[in-house]
Parts: C-alpha cells; structure tokens; sequence
C-alpha cells in the first residue's frame, strides 16, 4: 500500500485564521516531507522529519510550523497567512537509509488565503 | 546546494513518437534521480527512477540514462500515447538520512492525435 494520505482536500482561509494540514501514512516510513506547490512551478521542500525529529527547515517562514506527532503523522500549522502562500501543499513519506529512498507523495491540500 | 536544469520546458509530439527530456545536475554527490509525471490537479507520481550504480533502466516504454562524467540524465518515452500528456519533472538527491529531492522546472508534454 503506496499510500500517503492528506486532510483537508481543500481549504480557503482568512489571513488571521489559524488552521492545520494533516498527513498520514501506514508504509512504515520514517521520513515526512512537506512541500509547496505553486502553478507551473516544481515542489519546493519546506520541512523534512527524519525519526520524527525534524531534520531539514528551508528557511520557512514562522507562520508555517510543523508537527510529527509520531512516525504515521504529519501536521502543518498554518497562523497568519499571506495570499501568496496559497499553492499545494504536499506530504510524502519515503524510507530511511534505503538507497533511492523513493518519495511517495500524497494527494496534496489544495489552500487558498483569502 | 544542488541545482537540476531541466529542458524542453514544452515538448509536442505526435502520437507514436518519441519524446526525449534531459535534465543536469550540478552535485556530484548526488546519486539518486527519480522522475515524476504529474497530471493536471494531481500529485506527482514516481514513473521511473535510477541510481548512480546503473547507466540505463527501461520498464515498457519509458527509458532513463544517466551519464554521471557529465551529470546528464534523460527520459524517454516511445510510441507515445495521448495519455502521456502530462508534465514532468525530473529530480535529484544524494541519499542518507532522508532524501532532500531538488526537482528540475518540468516539462509539459503534449502528444497530439
């Protein structure tokens, strides 16, 4: 089961609501990624959790902050958006130490800020 | 840190060609280069990968080389179908404690009837 799985689909915000994106997977993987997707554009990494510790931080703004409750869960904490940070935010799991390390995206959380 | 230049940014082809897209790398460290096709309103979605250890993978009609001297790697799709219309973006990691993919700017691929 290749499946990682992302809540909410879709989700419009006003720029003083606080709100969270969620992430699950069952693969048994110990590494979660946050990326953001604008139009056009490639996946930009946001955070990397290794062992649910976070290991990478691509010098994201403070009002994104994230959470790795434990090794099935992600979270995205959303406080104080800007219009420009809507895009698609992304999880993916994938394996620690394997060579190739293959990245398994989810479906993605579609965020509009308002 | 890692830079991927991806190019054709547009790509038409008819249906039946063939369709090459390349990409560079400039972290020789790097060692991982997976490629991902991503549908319009979906999720990129893993089509292929290689490692730095193998020059050439096939699996049905996709194709990647890699070429680690000069730091190339290439897909190619033959007899294209329309449903390979997609865009694609080629990536690049080294690998350890958790992979920190740097994807190319994607090429959107048409294959036209």
């Amino acid at each position: 089961d290749t499946e990682v799985t992302q809540t909410p689909k879709h989700l419009v915000m006003g720029m003083t609501n606080k709100k969270s994106l969620k992430c699950e997977q069952h693969m048994g993987h110990r590494a979660m990624y946050w990326y953001k997707q604008k139009a056009k554009k490639p996946p930009e990494l946001m955070f990397v959790y290794s062992y649910e510790k976070l290991s990478i931080n691509e010098s994201v703004p403070s009002r994104f902050s994230p959470e790795c409750p434990n090794s099935s869960l992600l979270n995205l904490h959303l406080h104080a958006l800007q219009p420009e940070d809507s895009a698609l935010y992304l999880c993916a799991s994938s394996p620690v130490g394997v060579p190739g390390n293959t990245i398994y995206f989810g479906e993605g959380s579609w965020l509009t800020v308002v | 840190g890692e830079n991927v230049e991806q190019h054709p940014s547009t790509l038409s082809v008819q249906e039946g060609d063939s369709a090459v897209i390349k990409c560079t790398y400039s972290d020789s460290a790097s060692n991982y280069f997976p490629w991902y096709k991503q549908e319009l309103g979906k999720r990129p979605q893993l089509i292929i990968d290689i490692r730095s250890n193998v020059g050439e993978k096939k699996d049905q009609r996709i194709a990647v080389t890699l070429n680690k001297t000069a730091k190339h790697f290439s897909l190619h799709i033959t007899e294209t179908q329309p449903e390979d219309s997609a865009v694609y973006f080629c990536a690049a990691s080294s690998t350890g404690t958790a992979s920190k993919l740097t994807f190319g700017t994607g090429t959107r691929l048409q294959v036209t009837l």
